[in-house]
């Protein structure tokens, strides 16, 4: 069954530092893989998609993701973190007709 | 387009009362899902449906009962609220062709709801 993993239940990080968090899947078929953000009493917003070709995808709000096969892994990376980027980040694995199954989140808080 | 609407926004139940939340999408999306989001669990499938007159089970589906009589809409019906329940419960669409292909699912804002 397909699965995904966050490591990370809290990171904090400074205001214009670099971000990295974490994400590994388990998936039988080749994945297609998704960030979203939600910010604090709001819904899932689409940050990025990979579904083939280019393993290094640019989202929206600054962010990239890079999609490495052999780690099973889809890391989400922003250069440098603002305020505004505090917020809930859920990575998501699925393929085909397959609902979405996604991991359980990653809270990030930016401190000045 | 107002994309997914979710209503209610926010809803109190005590034990044993009924009620039925409504998502309506205006993107002709053929695929509807109803998702539960608790601290620490990330989004759970409680159950979807992949076109108008059909519906199939999540992971999470016990308590829970849904309709999809019209196309644009899909109804979670809570029989008899628990406090197990209180949730914040997220909707969302997703279409066929090139966008379905694709997978990427569209959210409603949510609707929290306590049972007290």
């Amino acid at each position: 069954a397909q699965s995904v993993t966050q490591p990370d239940i809290h990171i904090t990080v400074s205001e214009g530092a670099s971000l990295e968090l974490r994400c590994n899947y388990s998936y039988g078929a080749t994945p297609y893989l998704f960030w979203y953000v939600q910010s604090p009493g709001q819904g899932l917003q689409l940050l990025l998609k990979y579904f083939s070709g280019d393993t290094l995808v640019q989202g929206i709000k600054g962010f990239e993701a890079e999609f490495k096969r052999s780690q099973s892994s889809f890391n989400l990376r922003k250069p440098s973190v603002h305020w505004s980027d505090a917020a809930e980040y859920f990575c998501a694995v699925g393929a085909g007709n397959t609902p979405l199954v996604f991991g359980k989140g990653t809270r990030l808080s930016v401190i000045a | 387009n107002a994309g997914v609407t979710q209503t209610p926004k926010f809803r109190v139940l005590k034990t044993g009362q009924s009620m039925t939340l409504l998502c309506a999408q205006d993107m002709n999306h053929e695929y509807m899902y109803w998702y539960r989001q608790d601290p620490g669990m990330g989004l759970r499938l409680i159950h979807y449906s992949v076109g108008e007159g059909t519906t199939a089970k999540g992971e999470v589906p016990d308590g829970y009962n849904v309709s999809r009589l019209k196309k644009q809409n899909f109804l979670l019906g809570l029989e008899s609220a628990a406090p197990s329940q209180t949730s914040v419960y997220f909707c969302a669409s997703r279409g066929t062709g090139l966008a379905g292909m694709y997978n990427e699912q569209f959210f409603g804002p949510g609707t929290r709801l306590t049972v007290l």
